[in-house]
């Protein structure tokens, strides 16, 4: 079993649709958690971090870790056909080794 | 400012043959990383550069896999006798120092091994 558990997707939503991407994890240590967002042929880049259990917002993007459960959330409102990226949750312990899941590709139709 | 380069952005080799990679951090980033991307597999983490400290190699596959820092900036990441087991996409990252600090990656050096 992998240490973050993502699915792949892929994932199509109509424009000013509510997106629920979301991921699991194994590992208890990990203490931040963030989203990248990968355009095709780019780099990630991240777009939120997270280190405690709760909400944080920014903008139209919501993440939402709830540590007893392991889980963790990005909510993306009024979807934007720009949003279509790959989007990937990423761990982090007390140290510089980020842990991926593998991504969702996410595609928001016009 | 300047994001981090890589280069060069497309390579294909064909099998046994050596490649090396080139990853320009952000200037004034004391870290630097790199990471594999591969289908099925995600992205993997492969080798922590840290100023003048040791680097963590503990993520690197297999000996076939070096990489190595000049001058605390410039980053080659070299691969010999490539399989082709080895195409992926190979991303590096740099930040301003470990632990939690936000990593900046480079758009990637895509490698086809035929």
């Amino acid at each position: 079993q992998k240490e973050v558990e993502q699915d792949p997707g892929p994932l199509s939503v109509p424009e000013g649709a509510i997106v629920s991407l979301n991921c699991t994890y194994s590992n208890s240590a990990f203490q931040y958690f963030m989203w990248y967002r990968q355009y095709s042929r780019k780099g990630p880049e991240l777009l939120m971090y997270t280190y405690s259990s709760g909400n944080k917002e920014d903008g139209r993007f919501t993440a939402q870790v709830d540590k007893s459960s392991k889980y963790i959330s990005l909510f993306i409102r009024d979807s934007q056909p720009s949003d279509s990226a790959t989007y990937l949750c990423a761990m982090l312990m007390f140290d510089y080794k980020l842990t991926f899941g593998k991504g969702t590709l996410l595609t928001v139709n016009p | 400012g300047a994001g981090v380069s890589q280069s060069p952005s497309n390579k294909v080799t064909e099998k046994g043959k050596d490649v090396e990679l080139r990853c320009d951090p952000i200037s004034g980033h004391t870290a630097l990383y790199w990471y594999r991307q591969s289908l099925g597999q995600g992205l993997e983490f492969l080798i922590y550069f840290q100023g003048n400290s040791a680097p963590d190699k503990s993520g690197l596959p297999s000996d076939r896999f070096s990489a190595e820092r000049t001058g605390g900036s410039v980053s080659t990441l070299t691969i010999q006798r490539t399989q082709q087991e080895d195409s992926a996409v190979y991303l590096c990252a740099s930040s301003l120092g470990s632990g939690y600090s936000e990593q900046f990656f480079g758009p990637g050096t895509r490698l086809t091994v035929l």
